[in-house]
């Protein structure tokens, strides 16, 4: 009963190097999506995937990268990493539009 | 204006009582409505929907008014398991959820 799966959970990195958090659901979702939230801001859209093969960039993009490797995977890219990423990234599907989203447990980085 | 708008709080109550706040949106197009919770350091979780004639789950009553542009969320009988940040969320009508920053409750014993 996994639902959605992010890894890592924790990561440090330091200013210029890039990562990548990987995220997957299990429950057949057509949409997936990356939040950040940061204190006081609420979560905001970094991008979404409506469905398998299509990405669209949400209200916080710059920065970032995204693929939709699969129905189940959707992953964000760091290229170079700023302390202004600093922040708990949350990643979700739901099944299509206009309807709910479940939430991946998180990864928390630290950009120093 | 942000797309979605709630009291930060803290409502801070006593154990038994009934506490309720406001969540206000922006677009007026908006098609679907959720409350979530949100524990510290935890992922939001949903709540609920909200309906448009309302809706009840248990202790919690939701209500839509789509003439004011507002959600609502009702705690009945608190418990101390209640406090977390409750989280509004407003679907304008595609694939794209918009989160308020959330409303902090408190109960006390």
């Amino acid at each position: 009963n996994a639902g959605v799966t992010q890894t890592p959970k924790f990561q440090v990195l330091k200013t210029g190097q890039s990562m990548t958090l990987q995220c997957a659901q299990d429950m057949n979702h057509n949409s997936m999506y990356w939040y950040r939230q940061d204190p006081g801001m609420g979560l905001r859209l970094i991008y979404y995937s409506a469905s398998e093969g299509t990405t669209d960039k949400g209200e916080v993009p710059n920065g970032y990268n995204v693929s939709r490797l699969n129905k189940r995977e959707f992953s964000l890219r760091l290229e170079s990493a700023a302390p202004s990423q600093t922040s708990v990234y949350f990643c979700a599907s739901s099944p299509r539009k206009n309807t709910e989203a479940f939430f991946g447990q998180g990864t928390r980085l630290t950009v120093v | 204006r942000k797309e979605v708008e709630q009291d930060p709080g803290p409502f801070n109550v006593p154990e038994g009582a009934t506490v309720a706040f406001n969540c206000t949106y922006s677009n007026s197009a908006s098609q679907s409505f959720f409350w979530y919770r949100q524990d510290c350091r935890k992922e939001p979780k949903l709540l609920m929907s909200v309906y448009s004639s309302g809706n009840e789950d248990g202790r919690f009553t939701a209500q839509l008014n789509r003439a004011s542009q507002y959600i609502s969320l009702l705690i009945r009988d608190s418990k101390l398991s209640d406090s977390a940040t409750y989280l509004c969320v407003v679907v304008p009508g595609d694939y794209k959820l918009s989160f308020g920053a959330g409303t902090t409750v408190t109960v006390r014993a």
